[in-house]
């Protein structure tokens, strides 16, 4: 099935480090989400973005909705050990009906 | 408040068995969406629906089925299981309007043997 270029596809860093990952689609899209997933655990909602250039933070979070409505970034500020988990993008195509495209996941592990 | 459910957790069956799957929606929300994760990916749509009408449908084989209730409550139905669906098939509901935010359940673990 599709599914969006999500990279890194891992990451490993220490405590109190910044993080970015990205999302990238060869296809525009309305709505740009970004979930965490934990083990046992289905996907929670982070942070969601509407219109191209947005720029939304949640906390430490901070995500953007690409100018060219085709890619996302999120960044991560001051990593602490709870912030382990693999983090989703997804997107809603242009014309879709509601249905969500997602990446792979990038996995992120922090050492205290 | 209670958030999306699905019963059951865990769930063991073997090839050519079907199996049912259910999701309760948060109260309010009109719009339930299925979801099939295998293991090291993303989620993949399946299904869509909204006030008991299919709004959408991935590309999965016709094995796959669901409906809507009244009370918006949802059921997922696999015929004739393959070793390939074993997976954590994910409910999310959401009010269905133009931002279609997306809130999702534990999900089920689907064990084919």
């Amino acid at each position: 099935g599709q599914q969006l270029n999500q990279s890194p596809q891992s990451m490993f860093i220490q405590e109190g480090e910044d993080v970015s990952m990205n999302c990238t689609s060869s296809s525009i899209f309305n709505t740009w989400l970004w979930y965490k997933q934990e083990p046992g655990e289905g996907p929670v909602l982070l942070i969601a973005l509407y219109k191209a250039g947005e720029l939304t933070s949640n906390g430490r979070l901070t995500a953007q909705f690409g100018i060219t409505r085709k890619d996302s970034f999120l960044n991560i500020s001051a990593s602490i050990p709870s912030d382990v988990g693999i983090y989703f993008c997804a997107g809603q195509p242009q014309g879709s009906q509601g249905n969500l495209i997602f990446g792979k996941g990038t996995k992120l592990s922090v050492k205290p | 408040d209670a958030g999306v459910t699905q019963s059951p957790t865990h769930l063991i069956k073997t090839r050519g068995q079907h199996v049912t799957l259910r999701c309760s929606p948060i109260s309010g929300h009109k719009s339930v969406s299925w979801y099939q994760q295998v293991l090291g990916q993303g989620p993949q749509f399946i299904f869509q629906y909204y006030e008991k009408e299919e709004r959408g449908r991935g590309n999965f084989p016709d094995r796959f089925s669901a409906r809507q209730f009244p009370n918006y409550s949802s059921e997922l139905n696999v015929n004739a299981l393959l070793l390939g669906d074993s997976a954590l098939y994910l409910c999310a509901s959401s009010l269905g309007g133009a931002k279609n935010i997306q809130y999702f359940g534990a999900g089920t673990r689907l064990s084919v043997l």
